[in-house]
């Protein structure tokens, strides 16, 4: 079975330019979530969906960070303008919305903003 | 909120035993969570306690405490690749009823 798919899975990019993230949960799942990993702040919850839904975004840093999710088989995340700060991975995950099911990781998507 | 404490490196030799330890504050608590991330992949789920008691899996375990808020992770007959990060996660009611919160990690390394 196909895990969360995501691309690109290493992006370097220069200070001000638009950068996007693209995911395709587990076929089935309808909760999907962005996280975003750096050494000093570990794994951090940015925005989760629930059937296509933002639910909480309360983690997306600021106005420059945007995502959809316009099916269910497929989610974005953008950044506009991207900044040397927002250099981390990011991940997307999916779950069943089931206070019970874990979440599964797709591999990582590796920004370096130059 | 959530809060989540985990120790930051830990180090064991080949063949023993070593436990993580995994304190958390949270307003919701509905499940705890550890996940192994081996550097430059994705967090991938070990296991899950809800209640209280330990959960086993081959040579891993974990247990729960909710009155303590306390969790920790058991590794058995460590092997060379059970060098990690190992992530402790609550998922907690009071912000959503699906999303996990992770601590930061402990970084595992397992010496011959």
């Amino acid at each position: 079975d196909a895990g969360v798919i995501q691309s690109p899975r290493h992006e370097v990019t220069e200070m001000g330019q638009e950068v996007t993230l693209r995911c395709k949960p587990i076929s089935g799942h309808n909760s999907l979530f962005w996280y975003r990993q750096t050494m000093m702040r570990g794994l951090e919850l940015l925005i989760y969906f629930n059937n296509n839904v933002p639910i909480d975004d309360s983690g997306m840093p600021e106005d420059r960070f945007s995502a959809k999710m316009p099916n269910a088989s497929f989610s974005t995340l953008k950044i506009q303008p991207s900044e040397p700060r927002d250099s981390a991975v990011y991940f997307c995950a999916s779950s069943l919305q089931n206070s019970g099911n874990t979440i599964y990781f797709g591999e990582g998507s590796w920004l370096t903003v130059v | 909120g959530q809060n989540i404490d985990q120790p930051t490196e830990m180090t064991a030799t080949e063949g023993a035993i070593v436990q993580i330890n995994c304190t958390y504050q949270t307003s919701g608590f509905n499940g705890l969570f550890w996940y192994q991330q081996h550097a430059g992949e994705a967090p991938t789920f070990l296991s899950y306690n809800v209640l209280d008691g330990l959960e086993e899996k081959g040579r891993f375990s974990s247990f729960l405490s909710r009155s303590k808020g306390y969790s920790y992770l058991l590794l058995k007959e460590l092997q060379m690749k059970d060098s990690a990060s190992y992530l402790c996660a609550v998922r907690d009611l009071s912000t959503g009823a699906n999303n996990l919160f992770f601590g930061t990690g402990t970084r595992l390394t397992v010496i011959p």
